[in-house]
């Protein structure tokens, strides 16, 4: 059973929407929450989240985690073609353990 | 310099050549990864090194073979690899080692194996 869950696996909006990816994880030994976008090569790092409730910002893209029910989401507003990428989400745990990623949302943003 | 760096960028070998991927990183990070991503899949860990140890090898096949001859390189040695080897890897660094913090990825070797 996978320990860190995507969903959607894809997503095609068009510009000016507003989209939510969801990310649900195993509790146990759990410490952290990242998210990470990657167009072509390089994941790169968005945000890492380890306290409940207390949401992340930059620019159109926020975060926020909810250690109750053991999700996290990733809102994009606005969306932009740009914003056109697979987003992976990642838990950290204890224990000298590597991150766990999800499988990964696949977001499309049409003009 | 916040950048991991990989060279090189693409890579094309036949199966009974002999490669090396590098990776090198000057942000003082201690712990330095080697991912294996094909497409549309997440990256999978293939190794871990910590203070210039090999802390965690996910059972990788020994055609693939690590090296970190100091704390800012990460090198990986191909040798008779097969065609199912072809993939995106990524080299990666982490500040400390307890493994499960924030990861800087490099932009990856795309690898084809013929």
């Amino acid at each position: 059973e996978d320990k860190v869950v995507q969903s959607p696996l894809s997503l095609v909006v068009h510009e000016g929407d507003t989209v939510t990816l969801n990310c649900s994880y195993e509790v146990t030994n759990f410490r952290s929450l990242l998210w990470y976008k990657q167009e072509k090569k390089a994941p790169t790092f968005l945000f890492m989240l380890t306290s409940s409730g207390i949401e992340k910002k930059s620019g159109r893209l926020s975060s926020i985690l909810d250690k109750k029910e053991l999700f996290s989401i990733l809102n994009i507003t606005a969306t932009q073609t740009g914003d056109s990428a697979v987003y992976l989400c990642a838990g950290g745990y204890s224990g000298n353990t590597p991150l766990v990623f999800g499988k990964g949302t696949r977001l499309s943003v049409i003009a | 310099d916040t950048e991991v760096t990989q060279t090189p960028k693409h890579l094309v070998m036949g199966m009974t050549n002999k490669k090396s991927l590098k990776c090198e990183q000057h942000m003082g990070h201690r712990a330095m990864y080697w991912y294996k991503q094909k497409a549309k899949k997440p990256p999978e860990l293939m190794f871990v090194y910590s203070y210039e140890k090999l802390s965690i090898n996910e059972s990788v096949p020994s055609r693939f073979s690590p090296e970190c001859p100091n704390s800012s390189l990460l090198n990986l040695h191909l040798h008779a690899l097969q065609p199912e080897d072809s993939a995106l890897y990524l080299c990666a660094s982490s500040p400390g080692t307890t493994f499960n913090e924030k990861l800087f990825f490099g932009s990856g070797t795309q690898l084809s194996v013929l």
